[in-house]
């Protein structure tokens, strides 16, 4: 069974800052996608990962996946408000299983 | 403008009322889905289908049906809504067949409750 662990799932930080979220998923998969909700709305997609060594990159966001360690990580440079929203990963083995999220607040 | 729309946004209604939450997206998408959102638990998939009159269960579809007469429509229907059924729920598609990945575009939200 897929199981998909996002780390941290609360994340407090100043503006300006460097920041990392895990996702580290249980069996093999080589698609992951990132997704922002921003609170009452909807689930906006971010990033697409399609195989082992992909990253992408927008704005203070990027996004890598490691196929071999099952690890797909986002990270946020230079961290602004604007950025304050809930982060969601997502694998794909077929059945699409997401992450419990990490809930992301930028301090000004 | 290419979209997802559910109706309805928001409903209240009571245990054992039979109730139906439309779901249709206008870009051709083969590939469509339903995901209730709790706190504390993330998404989790209720159903999918991958193309007309092609469905399969996700992780949570006790309680749950839905069908796929049309490309673009696919209703999730609650027979017998009980309270543990109350809760946020997306409708999502994607291309799928025509690609090789997943990228799903995501309805607005139902908001339900079962009293």
């Amino acid at each position: 069974e897929l199981k998909v662990e996002q780390n941290p799932l609360f994340l407090s930080m100043q503006e300006g800052k460097n920041y990392t979220i895990y996702c580290n998923y249980s069996t093999t998969s080589d698609r992951l996608y990132w997704y922002r909700q921003d609170p009452g709305k909807s689930l906006e997609s971010l990033f697409v990962l399609l195989s082992n060594g992909a990253v992408k990159q927008e704005g203070r966001l990027m996004a890598s996946l490691d196929t071999k360690a099952r690890l797909s990580t986002l990270h946020i440079t230079a961290a602004v408000h604007d950025l304050s929203a809930t982060y969601f990963c997502a694998v794909d083995n077929d059945k699409i299983i997401f992450g419990k999220g990490t809930r992301l607040h930028i301090l000004p | 403008e290419a979209q997802v729309t559910q109706n309805p946004r928001y409903l209240i209604t009571v245990t054992g009322k039979k109730l139906t939450v439309t779901c249709s997206q206008n870009m051709n998408h083969e590939y469509m889905s339903w995901y209730r959102q709790d706190p504390g638990l993330g998404l989790r998939q209720i159903y999918y289908s991958m193309n007309v009159e092609v469905t399969d269960k996700g992780d949570v579809p006790e309680g749950y049906k839905v069908s796929r007469k049309e490309k673009r429509n696919f209703p999730l229907i609650l027979e017998s809504p009980s309270p543990n059924q109350t809760s946020l729920y997306f409708c999502a598609s994607s291309l799928w067949a025509s690609v090789t990945y997943n990228e799903q575009f995501f309805g607005p939200g139902t908001r339900l409750t079962v009293l």
